[in-house]
């Protein structure tokens, strides 16, 4: 069965230091996203991004983040200057329509 | 923001039984509802969506029930088994945007 894949399954930064966390989204869909989840909060919405742009942003995805989707297969999200707040999982998903969003493994982001 | 709420953080069933998830929104412009199953470590896994447009949605032992009215949803696990222990997560998708407001989550326990 397809699933979203994500690397790496961790990483440790410095504050300061740009991060990229890499998706490869099931090879069929067609909108992409990113979310996070703060130790003991809620999944929360990031990005959406559909036909090689942004489709909608939270206020989290501030000038310090960034997509991209660089080839046909992969998709990232770029932090520039990581804070300590950014500490985090980082979630990728992917759907063909809005009703079923599948979401990778996840990537678990510690700023020092 | 709590526009969707899971307020029984834990529930335990045994093997067998059936397991009921409920969760409650605030906001009317919701047009999906979806469900996830998450184990530690793991990314969120998609179980089962339901459209506004309906109050019913089964796929095996899952089965969704949707109260336009009392803007509640329930997940309904018959019979439950013990590998469905984790955490759940109902999930809604706004009118007009693909972004997935999620709750906080209900930890399920399948005992034999």
């Amino acid at each position: 069965e397809p699933e979203v894949t994500q690397t790496p399954s961790h990483q440790v930064t410095q504050m300061g230091q740009e991060v990229i966390l890499r998706c490869v989204p099931i090879s069929n869909h067609l909108y992409f996203y990113w979310y996070r989840q703060i130790l003991g909060q809620k999944v929360e919405f990031l990005v959406s991004f559909y036909n090689n742009e942004i489709s909608e942003k939270s206020e989290i995805f501030d000038d310090q983040f960034s997509v991209e989707r660089p080839d046909g297969s992969n998709f990232t999200l770029k932090i520039r200057s990581t804070k300590l707040e950014d500490s985090a999982m980082y979630f990728c998903a992917s759907s063909h329509r809005k009703e079923t969003q599948y979401f990778g493994p996840g990537t678990r982001l510690l700023v020092l | 923001d709590q526009q969707v709420k899971q307020n029984s953080p834990s529930l335990s069933v045994q093997e067998g039984r059936i397991s009921i998830l409920n969760c409650d929104y605030t906001n009317s412009m919701f047009d999906y509802f979806l469900w996830y199953k998450k184990y530690p470590a793991e990314g969120p896994t998609f179980l089962i969506s339901i459209s506004s447009i309906k109050d019913k949605n089964e796929d095996g032992r899952f089965t969704v029930f949707l109260n336009k009215s009392a803007k509640h949803l329930s997940l309904h696990i018959v019979p439950s088994q013990p590998g469905d222990s984790a955490v759940y997560f109902c999930a809604a998708s706004p009118v007009n945007t693909d972004k997935l407001i999620f709750g906080t989550g209900t930890r399920l326990q399948v005992f034999p």
